[in-house]
């Protein structure tokens, strides 16, 4: 299947800092990309849709000015977590759709685990 | 509001039975419907995909899909201590959406 990567794969920053976390797909053009944050024991929920040369389309309840998209190439959307504070912690997912075959598929990356202190 | 609804189990099976997961969709324009599987602390991993009333088979999983009836589910044959985890049902419609259902939590017991 295809290729999606995360950078990095885990961080832990401080209250009030701000954190960009990198989703890449390697061997595919995608020209939409999706956010997801997962809590514990809990399932995906989606942030936001990521459309390549477009802003974002963000989920109800999610701060646009606070998680800011950037998806400035085909193959790379960024997540920025702005002002993180402790309850931003969590498991931080991009996926990728690949519509190069008969049909759209959606490959997730790794994750990346965001601790804030 | 679109919905793909799952039991959120957990569900146990011992080591080499069947395991059956079930997934029901509100939407009757999905076209397309797939089958992810995610190990604890890991991401989503896609493991199957149908797009046509029936039955697709790849090792020991099966998928079924029913249009008529919005619903679709994923068999696993032999099941292993290793096949356990969450498994996400997701439906993409016309509007090229996907909608992941909450999980299913499979654990096989040895």
């Amino acid at each position: 299947g295809a290729v999606v990567s995360q950078h990095p794969s885990w961080v832990i920053c401080k209250s009030g800092t701000s954190v960009k976390i990198e989703c890449r797909s390697l061997d595919f053009q995608a020209t939409t990309m999706f956010w997801y944050r997962q809590f514990p024991k809990q399932s995906l929920m989606l942030m936001a849709t990521s459309n390549e040369g477009s802003k974002a389309t963000y989920e109800q309840g999610v701060e646009k000015d606070k998680f800011l998209i950037n998806h400035a190439s085909l193959t790379l959307s960024t997540l920025t977590v702005t002002s993180a504070h402790p309850e931003d912690s969590s498991f931080y997912i991009c996926s990728a759709r690949d519509c190069s075959g008969r049909a759209c598929e959606q490959y997730f990356g790794p994750g990346t685990r965001l601790t804030v202190t | 509001q679109k919905e793909v609804e799952q039991n959120s189990g957990p569900l146990s099976v011992p080591e080499g039975a069947i395991a059956s997961l079930n997934c029901t969709y509100s939407d009757r324009g999905s076209q397309s419907f797939f089958w992810y599987r995610q190990y604890s602390g890991k991401s989503p991993e896609l493991i199957m995909s149908i797009y046509s009333n029936g039955d697709k088979e790849d090792g020991r999983f099966t998928a079924q899909l029913n249009k008529a009836s919005q619903y679709v589910s994923l068999l696993i044959r032999d099941s292993q201590p290793s096949d356990s985890a969450t498994y996400h049902c997701a439906v993409r419609g016309d509007g090229q959406n996907f909608v992941f259902g909450p999980g299913t939590r499979l654990s096989v017991l040895p």
